[in-house]
């Protein structure tokens, strides 16, 4: 079974407006984290926001915030007022595991959602 | 500069062929990755070490090896490269000192690999 969905493989906004961005895990361990990151056209992986499982609140980061559902087990990222250079593929990816875990640090990314925003 | 290195940044060699991709770091991260990006699959982990006398298969280590020669260094090879491992390598790292804020993983900026 996937661990990680994205299924939306495309996305469309427009400038200025808010979209969200779906991500919904599968894990039997209590421990986890949540992560999103963007990836230009110009290819590198950028880090944009982390989600811990025990966390109490939904993570914001600027213009970013995730939407955090654990009895649904859904992290979506919501990105707000949309900017021309939002448009970039997204991955949301999970860590499972204590930090003290032998496998502790790995991640599983979904398959991704490429943002358009149009102006 | 950039904190994750990778050499080369783009490759195109034949099928047969034995290739090494190399990573570089100077965040002193002890734990470090390889992914590779197929699209419509994301990225999937090929191996991973935690530190140098550390080195474990992914997801998808078939095909590949891997050598850890420092704690900064972290190299990826292929030893007969077939087609269908053309795409993009992404190396990674982590702290697992927890003096990260997220632990999270830093990527360096990919490989285009293209195996003809």
């Amino acid at each position: 079974a996937q661990k990680i969905t994205q299924t939306q493989p495309g996305m469309f906004v427009q400038e200025k407006e808010a979209v969200t961005l779906d991500c919904t895990y599968d894990t039997s361990d209590p421990s986890y984290g949540l992560f999103w990151y963007k990836q230009p056209s110009s290819g590198e992986m950028i880090f944009l926001i982390y989600q811990g499982s025990y966390d109490q609140q939904n993570a914001t980061e600027g213009r970013y915030s995730l939407n955090f559902q654990k009895a649904r087990k859904s992290a979506n990222l919501v990105i707000s007022a949309s900017q021309l250079g939002d448009s970039a593929m997204y991955f949301c990816a999970m860590r499972e595991g204590h930090s003290g875990g032998t496998s502790y640090g790995k991640l599983t990314f979904g398959q991704g959602t490429i943002l358009t925003v149009h102006p | 500069d950039a904190d994750v290195t990778q050499t080369p940044r783009n490759r195109i060699t034949k099928t047969g062929k034995r290739i090494m991709l190399e990573c570089s770091q100077t965040k002193g991260h002890d734990r470090m990755y390889w992914y590779r990006q197929d699209p419509g699959l994301g990225l999937r982990l090929i191996y991973y070490s935690f530190d140098v006398k550390d080195i474990n298969k992914g997801e998808i280590s078939d095909g590949y090896s891997v050598s850890r020669q420092a704690q900064a260094k972290f190299s990826l090879s292929l030893e007969s490269a077939i087609p269908n491992q053309t795409a993009l390598y992404f190396c990674a790292t982590s702290d697992q000192s927890g003096t990260g804020v997220h632990n999270e993983q830093f990527f360096g900026p990919g490989t285009r690999l293209t195996v003809l």
